[in-house]
């Protein structure tokens, strides 16, 4: 069966720091990669994805590369910010299930000033 | 409107009752999907539909849990016979098809709280 491991938290960073949060995944197929974020009292919303071995996808100064051969999509943000603060879950789909996200348990970051 | 949207927003049930959750999806999206996000168990997958029809329920919990869709647009997910461990909140998505690589739009959730 499809699933996604991630790092557990929380994490806490000082403003500025660098962030690596780890995404390790198994699957049937060919899946899809996600990252999915969820500021304080707001809903699940895309960060970044994608599609097949080498993309690296990107947003906001987030970037994740889909490594095939390790299984893993690792979140990266070369500099935080406070309003960075959310968790953050990786997900994968694949043709099973109609393409539904399957989710790792979601790593809570907090940023200090 | 713009996004997914769900309703009730908050929803505080005695033990025993039944609730019925509501989502409409974005405009044109032929995929909905049902998650159930609750403390210490992460996102948990529901069911999907694909139009009308949901080809995979076996991410229901229990057969007091079912989902329908109706004109390929609002979805409804009722709870019978509630019990304290369906305090959750229920999260409704969907996208513009069921396939690889397009994105999955959430909606805000419902908070249910049985007591």
């Amino acid at each position: 069966g499809n699933s996604v491991t991630q790092m557990e938290g929380p994490v806490t960073l000082s403003e500025e720091a660098f962030l690596t949060i780890n995404c390790t995944y198994t699957a049937t197929g060919y899946p899809s990669l996600f990252w999915y974020v969820q500021y304080p009292g707001e809903g699940l919303q895309l960060l970044l994805k994608a599609t097949k071995a080498d993309d690296k996808g990107s947003n906001k100064g987030f970037e994740a590369t889909y490594r095939k051969e390790t299984t893993s999509f690792h979140l990266e943000k070369g500099s935080v910010q406070v309003s960075d603060s959310a968790v953050y879950f990786c997900a994968l789909s694949t043709s099973n299930s109609g393409y539904a996200l399957n989710f790792g348990k979601g790593t809570s970051l907090l940023v200090t000033p | 409107g713009a996004g997914v949207s769900q309703s009730p927003s908050n929803k505080v049930t005695e033990k025993g009752k039944d609730v019925e959750l509501r989502c409409d999806p974005i405009s044109g999206h032929t995929a909905l999907y049902w998650y159930r996000q609750s403390l210490g168990q992460g996102l948990e997958f529901l069911i999907y539909f694909q139009g009308n029809s949901a080809p995979d329920k076996s991410g229901l919990p229990s057969d007091r849990f079912s989902a329908e869709r109706t004109g390929g647009s609002v979805s409804t997910l009722t709870i019978q016979r509630t019990q304290q461990e369906d305090s959750a909140v229920y999260l409704c998505a969907s996208s513009l098809a069921g396939t690889g690589g397009n994105t999955i739009y959430f909606g805000e959730g419902s908070w249910l709280t049985v007591v």
